[in-house]
Protein backbone atom coordinates (compact mmCIF):
# COMPACT_ATOMS: atom_id res chain seq x y z
CA UNK A 1 0.00 0.00 0.00
CA UNK A 2 1.09 3.49 -1.15
CA UNK A 3 2.19 5.58 2.26
CA UNK A 4 3.15 9.31 1.87
CA UNK A 5 4.83 11.15 4.25
CA UNK A 6 5.68 15.10 4.73
CA UNK A 7 7.99 16.18 6.92
CA UNK A 8 8.05 18.78 8.72
CA UNK A 9 4.53 18.81 9.95
CA UNK A 10 4.94 22.31 10.66
CA UNK A 11 6.90 25.01 9.86
CA UNK A 12 7.04 29.02 10.61
CA UNK A 13 9.97 30.99 8.74
CA UNK A 14 9.78 35.23 8.20
CA UNK A 15 9.07 36.83 5.58
CA UNK A 16 11.51 36.65 2.76
CA UNK A 17 13.27 33.69 3.46
CA UNK A 18 13.33 30.43 0.97
CA UNK A 19 12.12 27.13 1.95
CA UNK A 20 11.48 23.86 1.25
CA UNK A 21 8.75 21.13 1.61
CA UNK A 22 9.67 17.50 1.57
CA UNK A 23 7.49 14.32 0.49
CA UNK A 24 8.24 10.86 0.38
CA UNK A 25 6.59 7.61 -0.97
CA UNK A 26 7.00 4.19 -0.37
CA UNK A 27 6.40 2.97 -3.54
CA UNK A 28 8.34 4.37 -6.48
CA UNK A 29 6.12 3.23 -9.23
CA UNK A 30 4.24 6.13 -9.57
CA UNK A 31 2.12 7.85 -12.29
CA UNK A 32 2.62 11.58 -11.54
CA UNK A 33 2.57 13.16 -8.25
CA UNK A 34 1.20 16.90 -7.35
CA UNK A 35 1.64 19.43 -4.64
CA UNK A 36 -1.57 21.19 -3.95
CA UNK A 37 -2.45 24.22 -1.03
CA UNK A 38 -4.92 24.25 1.51
CA UNK A 39 -6.25 27.28 3.54
CA UNK A 40 -8.08 26.53 6.80
CA UNK A 41 -11.61 25.12 6.13
CA UNK A 42 -11.25 25.17 2.36
CA UNK A 43 -10.76 22.79 -0.57
CA UNK A 44 -7.44 22.40 -2.60
CA UNK A 45 -5.70 24.14 -4.92
CA UNK A 46 -3.26 23.01 -7.31
CA UNK A 47 0.14 23.62 -7.15
CA UNK A 48 2.53 21.68 -10.02
CA UNK A 49 1.93 18.33 -11.66
CA UNK A 50 4.67 16.39 -12.53
CA UNK A 51 4.67 13.32 -14.49
CA UNK A 52 6.97 10.38 -13.53
CA UNK A 53 8.90 10.98 -16.57
CA UNK A 54 9.89 14.33 -15.14
CA UNK A 55 12.13 15.40 -12.72
CA UNK A 56 11.01 19.01 -11.82
CA UNK A 57 8.13 21.63 -12.77
CA UNK A 58 8.76 25.80 -12.12
CA UNK A 59 5.77 28.06 -11.08
CA UNK A 60 6.62 31.64 -10.25
CA UNK A 61 8.11 31.54 -6.97
CA UNK A 62 7.38 27.19 -6.78
CA UNK A 63 9.61 25.11 -7.90
CA UNK A 64 8.86 21.32 -7.54
CA UNK A 65 11.17 18.52 -8.53
CA UNK A 66 10.85 14.91 -8.14
CA UNK A 67 13.17 11.55 -7.65
CA UNK A 68 11.22 8.81 -8.52
CA UNK A 69 13.80 6.07 -7.73
CA UNK A 70 14.44 7.35 -4.09
CA UNK A 71 10.46 8.19 -3.47
CA UNK A 72 11.31 11.91 -2.90
CA UNK A 73 9.64 15.46 -3.80
CA UNK A 74 10.13 18.37 -2.68
CA UNK A 75 8.31 22.12 -3.02
CA UNK A 76 10.68 24.77 -3.25
CA UNK A 77 9.12 28.72 -2.38
CA UNK A 78 11.81 31.57 -3.11
CA UNK A 79 11.18 34.38 -0.98
CA UNK A 80 8.22 33.78 0.90
CA UNK A 81 5.14 36.15 1.50
CA UNK A 82 2.65 35.87 4.72
CA UNK A 83 0.23 35.17 1.73
CA UNK A 84 1.73 32.16 1.47
CA UNK A 85 0.61 30.24 4.97
CA UNK A 86 -1.46 27.36 4.00
CA UNK A 87 -1.17 23.91 4.40
CA UNK A 88 0.99 22.15 1.76
CA UNK A 89 -0.17 18.70 0.38
CA UNK A 90 1.56 16.35 -2.08
CA UNK A 91 -0.31 13.46 -3.32
CA UNK A 92 0.36 10.51 -5.59
CA UNK A 93 -1.30 8.46 -8.39
CA UNK A 94 0.10 5.41 -8.54
CA UNK A 95 1.20 3.31 -11.95
CA UNK A 96 -1.38 0.04 -11.25
CA UNK A 97 -3.60 0.33 -8.85
CA UNK A 98 -6.38 2.68 -10.03
CA UNK A 99 -6.99 6.78 -10.79
CA UNK A 100 -7.02 7.65 -6.85
CA UNK A 101 -4.82 10.17 -5.17
CA UNK A 102 -2.89 9.23 -2.05
CA UNK A 103 -1.84 12.04 0.36
CA UNK A 104 0.25 13.01 2.63
CA UNK A 105 -1.07 14.90 5.57
CA UNK A 106 0.37 18.07 4.94
CA UNK A 107 3.18 20.89 6.20
CA UNK A 108 1.30 23.90 7.83
CA UNK A 109 3.42 26.89 6.58
CA UNK A 110 3.15 30.34 8.86
CA UNK A 111 4.97 32.93 6.89
CA UNK A 112 5.75 35.39 9.77
CA UNK A 113 5.95 39.14 8.87
CA UNK B 1 -15.84 28.80 -17.15
CA UNK B 2 -17.91 28.29 -13.71
CA UNK B 3 -15.16 26.13 -11.51
CA UNK B 4 -16.06 22.49 -9.15
CA UNK B 5 -18.68 23.54 -6.71
CA UNK B 6 -20.18 22.25 -3.46
CA UNK B 7 -23.51 22.23 -1.62
CA UNK B 8 -24.02 22.35 1.16
CA UNK B 9 -20.87 24.20 2.84
CA UNK B 10 -21.61 23.01 6.15
CA UNK B 11 -23.76 20.57 7.44
CA UNK B 12 -24.88 19.02 11.06
CA UNK B 13 -26.32 15.49 11.63
CA UNK B 14 -27.22 13.18 14.28
CA UNK B 15 -25.51 10.04 14.96
CA UNK B 16 -27.84 7.58 12.75
CA UNK B 17 -29.49 9.73 9.96
CA UNK B 18 -28.32 9.47 6.69
CA UNK B 19 -26.86 12.54 4.09
CA UNK B 20 -26.88 13.69 0.70
CA UNK B 21 -24.06 15.68 -0.35
CA UNK B 22 -23.94 17.46 -4.10
CA UNK B 23 -20.88 18.36 -6.50
CA UNK B 24 -21.11 20.16 -9.88
CA UNK B 25 -18.35 19.44 -12.00
CA UNK B 26 -16.53 21.97 -13.77
CA UNK B 27 -17.79 22.65 -17.72
CA UNK B 28 -17.20 19.72 -19.87
CA UNK B 29 -15.43 17.21 -17.31
CA UNK B 30 -17.37 13.69 -17.30
CA UNK B 31 -15.44 12.12 -14.26
CA UNK B 32 -15.88 12.99 -10.25
CA UNK B 33 -14.10 11.79 -7.40
CA UNK B 34 -14.87 11.83 -4.11
CA UNK B 35 -12.73 12.35 -0.99
CA UNK B 36 -13.15 12.36 2.77
CA UNK B 37 -10.66 14.64 5.34
CA UNK B 38 -10.48 14.41 8.51
CA UNK B 39 -9.28 16.79 11.07
CA UNK B 40 -5.32 17.13 10.35
CA UNK B 41 -5.15 14.20 7.79
CA UNK B 42 -4.71 14.52 3.84
CA UNK B 43 -8.02 13.33 2.36
CA UNK B 44 -8.66 9.54 1.61
CA UNK B 45 -10.11 8.80 -1.43
CA UNK B 46 -13.67 6.88 -1.15
CA UNK B 47 -14.80 6.28 -5.19
CA UNK B 48 -15.03 7.88 -8.58
CA UNK B 49 -17.49 8.19 -11.27
CA UNK B 50 -16.89 8.33 -14.61
CA UNK B 51 -19.57 8.57 -17.24
CA UNK B 52 -22.37 7.66 -14.55
CA UNK B 53 -20.40 4.83 -13.31
CA UNK B 54 -18.41 3.47 -10.13
CA UNK B 55 -15.19 3.60 -11.32
CA UNK B 56 -12.75 2.35 -8.58
CA UNK B 57 -13.49 2.44 -4.58
CA UNK B 58 -11.14 3.11 -1.26
CA UNK B 59 -11.80 1.27 1.75
CA UNK B 60 -15.03 3.03 2.92
CA UNK B 61 -17.93 0.79 4.12
CA UNK B 62 -21.19 0.18 1.84
CA UNK B 63 -23.09 2.79 3.84
CA UNK B 64 -20.77 5.54 1.62
CA UNK B 65 -22.85 5.38 -1.85
CA UNK B 66 -22.84 7.41 -4.57
CA UNK B 67 -24.86 8.91 -8.11
CA UNK B 68 -23.45 10.39 -11.11
CA UNK B 69 -25.79 12.13 -13.03
CA UNK B 70 -26.17 12.53 -16.98
CA UNK B 71 -24.23 16.41 -16.77
CA UNK B 72 -21.71 14.68 -14.86
CA UNK B 73 -23.12 16.29 -11.26
CA UNK B 74 -22.43 14.16 -8.60
CA UNK B 75 -23.95 13.18 -5.13
CA UNK B 76 -22.33 11.19 -2.11
CA UNK B 77 -24.50 9.70 0.20
CA UNK B 78 -23.89 8.17 3.64
CA UNK B 79 -26.44 6.24 5.59
CA UNK B 80 -26.18 5.25 9.30
CA UNK B 81 -23.84 8.08 9.79
CA UNK B 82 -20.67 7.69 13.07
CA UNK B 83 -19.21 10.44 14.80
CA UNK B 84 -15.87 9.20 12.80
CA UNK B 85 -17.71 10.50 9.65
CA UNK B 86 -17.69 14.13 10.92
CA UNK B 87 -14.84 15.59 8.19
CA UNK B 88 -14.62 17.51 4.88
CA UNK B 89 -15.86 16.14 2.04
CA UNK B 90 -14.49 17.14 -1.37
CA UNK B 91 -15.19 16.07 -4.56
CA UNK B 92 -13.06 16.65 -7.93
CA UNK B 93 -13.65 17.14 -11.26
CA UNK B 94 -11.33 15.68 -13.82
CA UNK B 95 -11.39 15.82 -18.06
CA UNK B 96 -11.03 12.23 -18.27
CA UNK B 97 -11.05 9.12 -15.79
CA UNK B 98 -7.52 8.13 -16.34
CA UNK B 99 -4.34 9.27 -14.70
CA UNK B 100 -3.25 11.70 -16.60
CA UNK B 101 -5.86 14.19 -16.36
CA UNK B 102 -5.69 16.76 -13.46
CA UNK B 103 -8.33 17.01 -10.61
CA UNK B 104 -9.61 20.13 -9.61
CA UNK B 105 -11.26 20.68 -6.17
CA UNK B 106 -14.74 21.61 -5.26
CA UNK B 107 -14.35 24.17 -1.78
CA UNK B 108 -15.55 20.72 0.03
CA UNK B 109 -18.69 20.27 2.09
CA UNK B 110 -17.54 20.48 6.00
CA UNK B 111 -19.97 17.64 7.78
CA UNK B 112 -20.56 16.93 11.33
CA UNK B 113 -21.84 14.62 13.13
CA UNK B 114 -23.26 15.12 16.92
Amino acid sequence: KQEVTQIPAALSVPEGENLVLNCSFTDSAIYNLQWFRQDPGKGLTSLLLIQSSQREQTSGRLNASLDKSSGRSTLYIAASQPGDSATYLCAVRHSNTGNQFYFGTGTSLTVIP
Amino acid sequence: ETGVTQSPTHLIKTRGQQVTLRCSSQSGHNTVSWYQQALGQGPQFIFQYYREEENGRGNFPPRFSGLQFPNYSSELNVNALELDDSALYLCASSLGQGRSYEQYFGPGTRLTVT
